[in-house]
């Protein structure tokens, strides 16, 4: 099992975004892809969980509006995209798995996201 | 939400000794089924989060024994029966019953 993520971006308030997540050696489809928020010197933050299988979706109501989830079944890859980043977006983002919800067992190396005029 | 809060915040230990982290939910993570959805994860410094327990008191693939869970309700504990050095990090409670998921604040155990 591997989930590889997209490089390091730097972006500009105001510019859009998408960071991807390739999934490989598990049935993407059954298992549920989630994004987790890190920012310099807190703790964890859940983003936004999808289902591949049927596109199931739970946001964050602190994340909800402000980004978007998708999943391409067909290059087993998930996606997390801003249409208007902002500079308080900036932090590392992990893609995780899991079969239930619970027991996230495989985890991305991480996209940090540096937003900065 | 499901509010998770951990204590110590930090944890300073010395290698071979135990360590435990206390877990405390706002409301209680036990399902009808009978499990507490409630995991533990490790940030080791520059790392991506790993798996440690999850429902309460199961260690995930490959995780050493002196790694252990207990609780059920709304409050867990997470033991190390005897610290090593790899062990220093982050360690983080969730609580996966309900979207949206919510970790604790992280307690950084040093040695």
């Amino acid at each position: 099992v591997q989930l590889v993520q997209s490089g390091a971006e730097v972006k500009k308030p105001g510019d859009s975004l998408k960071i991807s997540c390739k999934a490989s050696g598990y049935s993407f489809p059954r298992y549920w892809i989630g994004w987790v928020r890190h920012m310099p010197g807190t703790g964890l933050d859940w983003v936004v969980i999808i289902y591949p299988h049927d596109s199931d979706t739970r946001y964050s109501p602190s994340f909800q509006g402000r980004v978007t989830i998708s999943a391409d079944k067909s290059i087993t890859t998930a996606y997390l995209q801003w249409s208007s980043l902002q500079a308080s977006d900036t932090a590392i983002y992990y893609c995780a798995r899991s079969y239930t919800g619970s027991a996230w067992d495989f985890w991305g190396q991480g996209t940090p996201v540096t937003v900065s005029s | 939400d499901f509010v998770m809060t951990q204590s110590p915040l930090s944890l300073p230990v010395t290698p071979g000794e135990p360590a435990s982290i206390s877990c405390r939910s706002s409301q209680s993570l036990l399902h009808s089924d009978g499990n507490n959805f409630l995991d533990w994860y490790l940030q080791r410094p520059g790392q991506s989060p790993q798996l440690l327990i999850y429902l309460g008191s199961n260690r995930a693939s490959g995780v050493p024994d002196r790694f252990s869970g207990s609780g059920s309700g709304t409050d867990f504990t997470l033991k190390i029966s005897r610290v090593e050095a790899e062990d220093v990090g982050i360690y983080y409670c969730m609580q996966a019953l309900q979207t949206p998921y919510t970790f604790g604040q992280g307690t950084k155990l040093e040695i």
